[in-house]
């Protein structure tokens, strides 16, 4: 079975700070996403990566960046976290086929 | 461009069947999945049709028409834990990433 591990379930942060959210998974999968899920909005897609090193901006980008040094490891960086990236914060990966998702990471910036 | 459209909320009874319509436009059709998500966790995948017709997996199952851009998930003898959101996703155009409708609420009742 695919693996998804996202480092958090919770996270509390303050406006302005620097936020690192972590997710690894256990498949050798090629494909890594980073979404975030608000009432009403349903998943929108923040970045994506189809290989180490590589990355493609998603529908909502602005304030965030991401990091994939290692084919397991995706990183989404809130390089200064503001009220309204309070949200639910899930990844996936895949490879040809559907995407499987971690358990997500509710963070909540004060 | 691409959009998915499902209802937002529908209501059943323990025991019964219920069908959750989708309808999308794509260009370029390369399958659509179903995905289930319970409050407050990740999504799961259910299903993938890539072929028009039905496919069938225990209590639920999967239908589509790419004639008509029409897809439902048909959920027979449901229990209390099929309290869920149901999610209809097609893929981007000649890439791994997915288009994700705002999903369908369900709830049942005793």
């Amino acid at each position: 079975d695919v693996k998804v591990t996202q480092s958090s379930r919770y996270l509390v942060k303050r406006t302005g700070e620097k936020v690192f959210l972590e997710c690894v998974q256990d498949m050798d999968h090629e494909n890594m996403f980073w979404y975030r899920q608000d009432p009403g909005l349903g998943l929108r897609l923040i970045y994506f990566s189809y290989d180490v090193k590589m990355k493609e901006k998603g529908d909502i980008p602005e304030g965030y960046s991401v990091s994939r040094e290692k084919k397991e490891r995706f990183s989404l960086i809130l390089e200064s976290a503001s009220t309204n990236q309070t949200s639910m914060y899930l990844c996936a990966s895949s490879f040809r086929g559907p995407q499987h998702f971690g358990d997500g990471t509710r963070l909540s910036i004060l | 461009g691409q959009n998915i459209d499902q209802p937002t909320e529908m209501t059943a009874t323990e025991g019964a069947i219920v069908q959750i319509n989708c309808t999308y436009q794509t260009s370029g059709f390369n399958g659509l999945f179903w995905y289930q998500q319970h409050a407050g966790e990740a999504p799961t995948f259910l299903s993938y049709n890539v072929l028009d017709g039905l496919e069938e997996k225990g209590r639920f199952s999967s239908f589509l028409s790419r004639s008509k851009g029409y897809s439902y998930l048909l959920l027979k003898e449901l229990q209390m834990k099929d309290s869920a959101s149901y999610l209809c996703a097609v893929p981007s155009y000649n890439t791994d990433k997915l288009i994700f409708g705002t999903g369908t609420r369900l709830q049942v009742f005793p």
